[in-house]
């Protein structure tokens, strides 16, 4: 168990609907991730949120949005799904210090949600 | 960003060691070598991550190519649950995020 939870863990939907994927991330982490994972692309990063505010951004669909709330869980919000954004979504968290200290972090991270689009 | 190179897929036995080799020769001086494994049906986990010098954990040890430009996981005994996909990662400073950037990784099987 690696501290973070993710909910739900699993969510069939339509194409077209919007969703709501939720992250806790471990006790005092301020860092969260949110990855992609699909069967063509393997693992992608697509935000990061430290203490509330974003820090960097990956290959994300403007369709995607993610907020980090004062208690430091996190949302991400998939809008006019498509087939193709069937995929595994993973959260993962670390305590994230700046510059190289952060090098040495690890990122925890949780089961992820199994989004099905149909 | 620099890349690694590993190859698609491993095969060991039971209860003997994995070797898992990683190839970064664009690889810049300030960049660490990070290992994650994914179990089937769960999320990447941490292995073992270093600089320059050789690390050892109470999961594997990361054996690091003098010139950095290579590097090698060792499972000293594998076990059925080391069956996963191991990615090998290179996190830059320069990153500002300080994300993870996954490659294919290597597909390790376990045979009893």
């Amino acid at each position: 168990d690696s501290g973070v939870t993710q909910t739900p863990k699993h969510l069939i939907t339509a194409t077209g609907q919007r969703v709501t994927l939720r992250c806790s991330p471990r006790s005092g982490d301020l860092s969260v991730y949110w990855y992609q994972q699909s069967l063509d692309q393997g693992l992608q990063f697509l935000i990061q949120y430290y203490n509330g505010e974003e820090r960097a951004k990956g290959n994300i669909l403007e369709r995607f949005s993610a907020q980090q709330f004062p208690d430091l869980h996190s949302e991400l919000n998939l809008s006019s799904l498509e087939l193709g954004d069937s995929a595994l979504y993973f959260c993962a968290s670390s305590v994230d210090l700046t510059g190289v200290e952060a090098l040495n972090n690890e990122q925890f991270f949780g089961p992820g949600t199994r989004l099905t689009v149909l | 960003d620099a890349k690694t190179t590993q190859p698609n897929s491993m095969e060991s036995n039971e209860e003997e060691p994995v070797h898992l080799p990683c190839n970064h020769s664009t690889i810049s001086g300030t960049d660490y070598i990070h290992w994650y494994r994914q179990l089937p049906s769960q999320g990447p986990e941490y292995v073992i991550h270093g600089l320059t010098s050789n690390v050892n954990n109470r999961m594997a040890s990361l054996a690091i190519a003098e010139d950095r430009k290579s590097s090698t996981l060792i499972l000293h005994r594998a076990t059925l649950r080391d069956a996963a996909v191991y990615y090998c990662i290179l996190k830059a400073v320069r990153n500002a995020g300080n994300m993870l950037t996954f490659g294919g990784g290597t597909r390790l099987m376990v045979k009893p």
